[in-house]
């Protein structure tokens, strides 16, 4: 089946610094992938929508200077958090969607920002 | 029994009991549903879905039920285990792969053994 590769799993950065997550699909190629944060005991929030070879779609109140995001490949999106701050602090996690196997979610990234 | 907390609301059964967690959906134009189970500190585990040209759909152990009248989507997880205590989450889609899933509030399944 499809796999989505997300590294770090966990991270711990000082405030002001930038944090970089990548979310790899490993057997597939995926034109679009999706990242989400979820904050504690929350569902999940779309926060935007990752396409290759252009720029990536935010939702409404997702600040796309924060939250760069490049989708370089077929198999690699990228999340950077830039200047983070403590309530940046979440569970980040990408996904993405082939054709045989539907929508296949990475196992997070833990942010905490100290 | 079944109860409303500042988030995700919780459901707590006795372990062999059926569980039946519910969902209300948002858009009347989804036609893609899927139900997810989180675990702590993990990503959403796929555990079944189905298209709004159905009503029913069953896989092992669960069933998902779709009235569109109503936009309400709901799991049935029979006999249900300890290692099904986690966070369970609906999802709504358009159809397209290339749009994004939004998800629902959540519920907690806590198995009592």
């Amino acid at each position: 089946g499809a796999v989505v590769s997300q590294h770090p799993s966990r991270v711990i950065c000082k405030s002001g610094t930038s944090v970089k997550i990548e979310c790899r699909s490993l057997d597939f190629q995926a034109t679009t992938m999706f990242w989400y944060r979820q904050f504690p005991k929350q569902s999940l929030m779309l926060m935007a929508t990752s396409n290759e070879g252009s720029k990536a779609t935010y939702e409404q109140g997702v600040e796309k200077d924060k939250f760069l995001i490049n989708h370089a490949s077929l198999t690699l999106s990228t999340l950077t958090v830039t200047s983070a701050h403590p309530e940046d602090s979440s569970f980040y996690i990408c996904s993405a969607h082939q054709g045989d196997y539907g929508y296949t979610f990475g196992s997070g990234t833990r942010l905490t920002v100290v | 029994g079944e109860s409303v907390g500042l988030h995700l609301p919780t459901l707590s059964v006795q372990e062999g009991d059926n569980s039946i967690i519910n969902c209300a959906y948002s858009n009347s134009a989804s036609d893609y549903f899927i139900w997810y189970k989180q675990e702590s500190g993990k990503g959403p585990q796929f555990i079944i879905d189905i298209r709004s040209n159905m009503d029913k759909r069953q896989g092992q152990r669960v069933t998902v039920l779709l009235n569109k009248t109503v936009k309400h989507l709901s799991l049935q997880i029979a006999a249900t285990q300890p290692g099904d205590s986690a966070v369970y989450f609906c999802a709504e889609n358009l159809g397209s792969g290339n749009t994004p899933l939004v998800f629902g509030k959540g519920t907690r399944l806590s198995v009592i053994a």
